[in-house]
């Protein structure tokens, strides 16, 4: 199993630029988050989903979107990229829930000048 | 809100040394999860921790869980530079059912 797979690794955007995270997972979890990881504010929850068709916002939902058609896929985009997004990004599974054991992806370390 | 705040923020120690980091919150913890995220990696699961006064092993780490859990400590025995990471403990965040992390402890193991 490949586990939780990201793409981009990094990404440069320029202020005003839309793009979408990658994440996708093969393990058959039901349970699926976004975290952004900015230094001394730990991870941070952005959207999480429950299931394929069930999506909900987290602690920092401003400036994104996220949608799940699958099971194994929830991409994350950002509708109009600022500075403040600049930021490390984490995609997770869970078998047993949101709050339960989390199975991260390796991240994508996004820039926005 | 459930506030997770760990201490030190910063470790630097020499190769064969032990440490001990801590978990400490404001409400009692339903249960903890410690993580270790290794540089340009995601966080990954150590162990989870359930009953007040649990101790886990694994391998030369300890986990502790406070009798009353609102604290948690990780000691590491003898340590080694492949220890190197940031230590995140998290836990369900009251009532908002979502799991909650704190900032973390960074720790460098010079060989």
């Amino acid at each position: 199993n490949a586990g939780v797979t990201q793409t981009p690794k990094f990404q440069v955007l320029k202020t005003g630029q839309s793009m979408t995270l990658q994440c996708a997972q093969d393990m058959n979890h039901e349970y699926m988050s976004w975290y952004r990881q900015d230094p001394g504010m730990g991870l941070r929850l952005i959207h999480y989903s429950v299931g394929a068709g069930i999506t909900d916002q987290g602690e920092v939902p401003n400036g994104y979107n996220v949608s799940r058609s699958t099971t194994e896929d929830f991409p994350l985009r950002l509708l109009s990229a600022a500075p403040s997004q600049t930021s490390v990004y984490f995609c997770a599974s869970s078998y047993d829930g949101i709050a339960a054991e989390q199975y991260f992806g390796p991240g994508t370390r996004l820039t926005v000048t | 809100t459930q506030l997770l705040e760990q201490s030190p923020q910063f470790l630097s120690i020499q190769e064969g040394e032990n440490l001990t980091v801590y978990c400490n919150s404001s409400s009692v913890f339903s249960s903890l999860q410690w993580y270790r995220q290794e540089p340009g990696e995601g966080p990954v699961l150590l162990v989870t921790v359930v009953t007040g006064g649990e101790v886990k092993k694994l391998k030369r780490l300890t986990f502790q869980f406070g009798d009353a859990r609102k604290d948690s400590s990780l000691h590491i025995t003898a340590a080694q530079p492949g220890d190197t990471g940031l230590y995140l403990c998290a836990s369900r965040g009251g009532a908002t059912n979502k799991l909650i992390f704190g900032t973390g402890t960074l720790l460098a193991v010079q060989p």
